[in-house]
């Protein structure tokens, strides 16, 4: 079946740092979402990409999708404590059910 | 407008017994879906329901059943409950089809089997 594979599973990185985390799928993807779950919390929601090559920037948070619609990506610039967290990214099966992967843990050390 | 709240938000069984969750969407929305998050897991898709109907399932067995009511809320069952069945249980509401719409999660219900 459909997978959606995200790396690294986790990253540990300095308060200022950079951090990117990527998404990718076995198949074509109609759209792309990405959910952050704070610890403790529940998964919100940040971003849905539908075009082939979209990119949308939140603040710091810049979101990319392929060009092939197959893998994306999610990079935060000068990382802050209040970005801790999972990050998820989630794709549509031919079924219209949500695939997540396994998410990428980001710690960050003041 | 008032968030997806489950109910209720911590939960101790024995193996061997049942459980029911409960879920309320978000006012308006028509689906429903549960997914099972064990620690360091990722989101464990379960089912989804839209008006009334199980619309898609997951890889689980059958001690996992759901359902959904006319007014959207949800409730899911799990049967001769296993220590493996320990895990935040969340389930998520959309507009219409969890795949192509913005979900939101409602708190989860942490349920702990002993």
């Amino acid at each position: 079946g459909q997978q959606v594979m995200q790396i690294p599973q986790y990253q540990h990185v300095q308060e200022g740092e950079d951090f990117t985390t990527y998404c990718n799928s076995s198949t074509t993807l109609s759209n792309i979402q990405w959910y952050k779950q704070r610890p403790g919390g529940h998964p919100v929601f940040l971003i849905q990409l539908v075009k082939s090559g979209e990119v949308k920037k939140q603040k710091r948070l810049t979101f990319q999708f392929g060009e092939a619609k197959k893998n994306s990506s999610l990079h935060i610039t000068a990382t802050q404590t209040t970005d801790v967290g999972t990050y998820f990214c989630a794709g549509p099966t031919n079924a219209g059910k949500s695939t997540f992967g396994d998410g990428t843990t980001l710690t960050v050390k003041p | 407008k008032a968030g997806v709240t489950q109910t209720p938000r911590y939960l101790i069984k024995t193996r061997g017994q049942q459980v029911t969750l409960s879920c309320s969407p978000i006012s308006g929305h028509r689906s429903v879906s549960w997914y099972q998050q064990t620690p360091g897991q990722g989101l464990q898709f379960l089912f989804e329901y839209f008006s009334e109907t199980q619309r898609n399932k997951g890889n689980f067995p059958g001690r996992f059943s759901g359902r959904q009511f006319s007014n959207s809320r949800s409730e899911m069952n799990v049967s001769t409950l296993e220590l493996g069945d320990s895990a935040l249980y969340l389930c998520a509401s959309s507009l219409g089809g969890q795949g192509y719409n913005e979900q939101f999660f409602g708190p989860g219900t942490r349920l702990t089997v002993l």
